[in-house]
């Protein structure tokens, strides 16, 4: 079956824009999480969102949003970009249970650029 | 709270090394742990699993052992390849599905 799939691939926006990434799931997957890698910090948790609500939330400022439609696919927005906002931005999809077995599958990421 | 400590990079070998890059862990209860490898360009790809102590995770001829005793989920591999030059990311997932990520060891092998 088809895998994550992330739109746009690349992105330049410049400093004070917004910025809005797209996360298609695998299908049947109810679990989206997103992360933010930078080569200084690593892969960093931004938060997952499971049948349309935000269950977990890592330690990013409220420039950094998400939601969840009803078919799963989520988005990210980020508001007021700055320099430092300048990342790949990786979405992971899973069946979001509670059981051991879950695994988190990865899409290619959007790389963005802010100048 | 949850962590992941694994070996600082960058690891360069030759081609027919064995390859060892160390992971420990810093949880409560019983995670599950994963190695996930991001290729240049791409995202990363799920390399292996283990959900309980004692379980061994395998593929593509890698090899992890979760250690409960040391907290530890080393990834191994008996004679590394130029295409295994990749990131490894060594990774638990706690209660309510959140993944706690190390900050990936790169590796390069030369022919």
């Amino acid at each position: 079956k088809a895998g994550v799939t992330q739109t746009p691939r690349y992105l330049i926006k410049t400093r004070g824009q917004q910025v809005t990434l797209s996360c298609s799931p695998i299908s049947g997957h109810r679990s989206v999480s997103w992360y933010q890698q930078t080569p200084g910090q690593g892969l960093q948790f931004l938060f997952e969102y499971f049948s349309e609500t935000q269950r977990n939330k890592g330690n990013f400022p409220g420039r950094f949003s998400g939601r969840q439609f009803s078919n799963s696919r989520s988005e990210m927005n980020v508001s007021t970009l700055e320099l430092g906002d300048s990342a790949l931005y990786l979405c992971a999809s899973s069946l979001g249970l509670a059981g051991d077995s879950d695994t988190q599958y990865f899409g290619p990421g959007t790389r963005l650029t802010v100048l | 709270g949850d962590s992941v400590t694994q070996m600082e990079g960058p690891v360069t070998l030759s081609e027919e090394a064995f390859l060892t890059i160390n992971c420990t862990y810093t949880a409560t209860g019983y995670p599950s742990l994963f190695w996930y490898v991001q290729y240049p360009g791409e995202g990363l790809q799920l390399l292996l699993k283990a959900t309980k102590a004692d379980d061994k995770g395998s593929n593509k001829g890698f090899e992890a052992t979760y250690r409960k005793e040391t907290t530890s989920f080393h990834l191994e591999k008996g004679s590394v390849q130029v295409s295994d030059s990749a990131v490894y990311f060594c990774a638990l997932r706690h209660t309510g599905n959140q993944f706690y990520f190390g900050t990936g060891t790169s590796l390069t092998v030369i022919p």
